[in-house]
Formats: structure tokens, sequence, C-alpha cells
């Protein structure tokens, strides 16, 4: 079955520090991957999709299909990221998205 | 701009009540969706549908039910709500399975 894994259910770092948000997947075919992110009192909305191949809000995400990863990075953490982040896998088929269990965003001042 | 809206922010029930949780887009999305969201679980979805009157269950259905008699229109149901349904719900729509969700403000169900 395809699954997405974020080890770190919390994640803390000092403002300015970079920052890594790992996701894994397990799925044999080609994948499509997405990250999405919920900051406090908003609605969950799309951070990126790895078919843009874009950055936004200075965060980037390489597919590395050897590693089945999808690491989310950014190199200066800023306090405004904080924040709960979900990765999400799209497989082939008529299918709905499977999304990990999120990693929550700590920025320290 | 994708609205997607949800009838409550804040909902408190009793054990045993009937609950509906109603969700409205407003972009002509083919596929609405129903999650939880609880600490530590993160998203599960409950329910799909990806047309008027079509419905699929996701991964935790047990204890829900599903409507949808309009296209803009997807209405979750506790036929007999119990305290370990208390969670954020989550509604979602998108144009196709393949393209990006919006998702609704969600509504924080607490069963007593």
């Amino acid at each position: 079955a395809q699954r997405v894994t974020q080890p770190e259910k919390l994640l803390s770092v000092f403002k300015g520090a970079p920052v890594e948000l790992k996701c894994n997947y397990s799925y044999s075919g080609s994948p499509e991957l997405f990250w999405y992110v919920q900051y406090s009192r908003q609605r969950l909305q799309l951070l990126l999709r790895h078919i843009s191949r874009e950055s936004i809000k200075g965060f980037t995400a390489d597919l590395n299909k050897g590693e089945t990863s999808f690491h989310l990075k950014k190199p200066f953490a800023q306090e405004e990221d904080s924040a709960m982040y979900y990765c999400a896998l799209k497989v082939s088929g008529n299918t709905p998205l499977v999304f990990g269990k999120g990693t929550r965003l700590s920025v320290i001042a | 701009d994708v609205k997607v809206t949800q009838s409550s922010r804040y909902l408190v029930k009793r054990t045993g009540e009937k609950v509906f949780l109603e969700c409205v887009q407003d972009m002509d999305h083919e596929n609405m969706f129903w999650y939880r969201q609880d600490p530590g679980l993160g998203l599960r979805l409950i329910y799909f549908s990806y047309d008027v009157k079509m419905k699929e269950k996701g991964d935790i259905p047990e204890g829900y039910s599903v409507s949808r008699e309009k296209k803009e229109r997807f209405s979750l149901i506790l036929e007999s709500a119990s305290t370990n349904q208390t969670s954020m719900y989550l509604c979602a729509s998108s144009p196709s399975l393949v393209y990006e969700q919006y998702f609704g403000p969600g509504t924080r169900l607490t069963v007593t």
C-alpha cells in the first residue's frame, strides 16, 4: 500500500538556521508529491508540488526517486515559518492524496 | 479565489446525537473530501465523492456516512456521535483527483 512517512512529529530550530522537514514515501510507480502547510488559525493550503520545481516562501523540495524522499528545505528559517507541515503523495488512478502524519515546525527567536 | 466553507467552526454535541457537518464549495469542483485531523495521527480520509450522488469510503469510514445531493455541497453525518469522534473535521474540494485540494477552515467537534 502507498504510504507517506514523516519521521519527526516536532522540529524546533532557531531563527536563521537551516530547516529540513523529512518525507519518505512508498510507491513503486511514478509519484506526484506535495507539501501542504497549516499556519496557526488558518486553513490547510498547498505550499508546493514537486512537478512545479518552484520555490515558495524560500522553501524547496526535490524528489529523490532513489531514496523515495521529498524533503522540504529552507536555508534560513523565519519565525513565520512556524506551522504544521504535511507531505502528500498522489499515485496513478482515481485515488485521493495520501497524507503523512505531519511535522510541527517551531522556529525559535 | 476558491472558497470552501464549513457550516460551523465549533460544535458541541452529546453522545448519541445525530450530527450533520456541512461543506460548500463555490468553484464547481468535481471532487470533495472529508478528513479528520488529530494530533499525532495527521489527516485521515473519511469519505470522498467524485460526482453528485457518488461516494467512496476512505481510510476510516466507520461511524460516518455522507451525502452529496448537489455538486457544491458535501455533508458528513455522524449517525450516533461518540466521544471518540471528538476531533477537527476538514472538508476539501478539487477539480480532479490529480489537482491541488482546497481546504475549508475546519469544524472542531466535541462530543460529551
